[in-house]
């Protein structure tokens, strides 16, 4: 799976959206950008994927530069519980070991 | 409403006991795994599976092992706890091209 590389920390304001970039230069054509964020203490929870299209959920939309070598998770008006440690995971949907390979992600603080 | 269930939440346990951490998932999934994390640290695979009678190990090592016995339950098994095994375990599935669902995770302290 292709690597990524991520700020290790953001702030934002509350209320204000949250861009949070990604670098993935050597990403594949068959692979796929997936975020996760992980709430102090808990399990990794599940944001947004995408393969070229940008896309869009009830949780956060995600903006993939047309060569596909970074990408932008967007969290529209940040709220107090989106303080997290957010992952930008690239890897092959059909992989057969089928593991992700989280790294050090971004640590985002919403502050009041 | 959590789909994948895992317990205990927190275990404190002496040295050289045998523990068996539970996880189960009401998705259906195939895919299961358990990863290791330490605080403010990464997570590293230790083991996954593909379908009922389906384990392998993971990218990092461990001395657990796990079982899949049925398609809902991926339990983990410590035969011989040591302090080096305080870390937190967090158990996922996963369906091909869908995201992972995790649990809440078990922080286990060897003492």
């Amino acid at each position: 799976d292709a690597k990524t590389t991520q700020p290790t920390s953001m702030d934002c304001a509350e209320g204000r959206a949250a861009n949070l970039p990604c670098n993935h230069s050597t990403i594949s054509g068959n692979e796929y950008v997936y975020w996760y964020r992980q709430i102090h203490s808990q399990g990794p929870q599940y944001i947004i994927h995408g393969l070229k299209n940008n896309e869009t959920n009830e949780m956060a939309s995600l903006i993939i530069t047309e060569d596909r070598k970074s990408s932008t998770l967007i969290l529209p008006h940040a709220t107090l519980r989106d303080t997290a440690v957010y992952y930008c995971i690239v890897r092959v949907v059909q992989t057969g070991a089928n593991n992700l390979f989280f790294g050090t992600g971004t640590r985002l603080t919403v502050i009041p | 409403e959590a789909d994948i269930y895992q317990t205990p939440r927190y275990l404190v346990i002496g040295t050289g006991k045998k523990i068996t951490l539970e996880c189960s998932q009401t998705m259906g999934h195939d895919k299961m795994y358990w990863y290791q994390q330490d605080p403010g640290m990464e997570l590293h695979l230790i083991h996954y599976s593909y379908g009922v009678n389906s384990t392998e190990k993971g990218d990092l090592s461990s001395e657990s092992t796990v079982s899949r016995i049925r398609t809902e339950h991926f339990p983990l098994t410590l035969e011989s706890a040591r302090p080096s095994h305080t870390s937190q375990y967090l158990c996922a599935s996963s369906e091909i091209g869908y995201g992972y669902t995790f649990g809440s995770g078990t922080r286990l302290t060897v003492v």
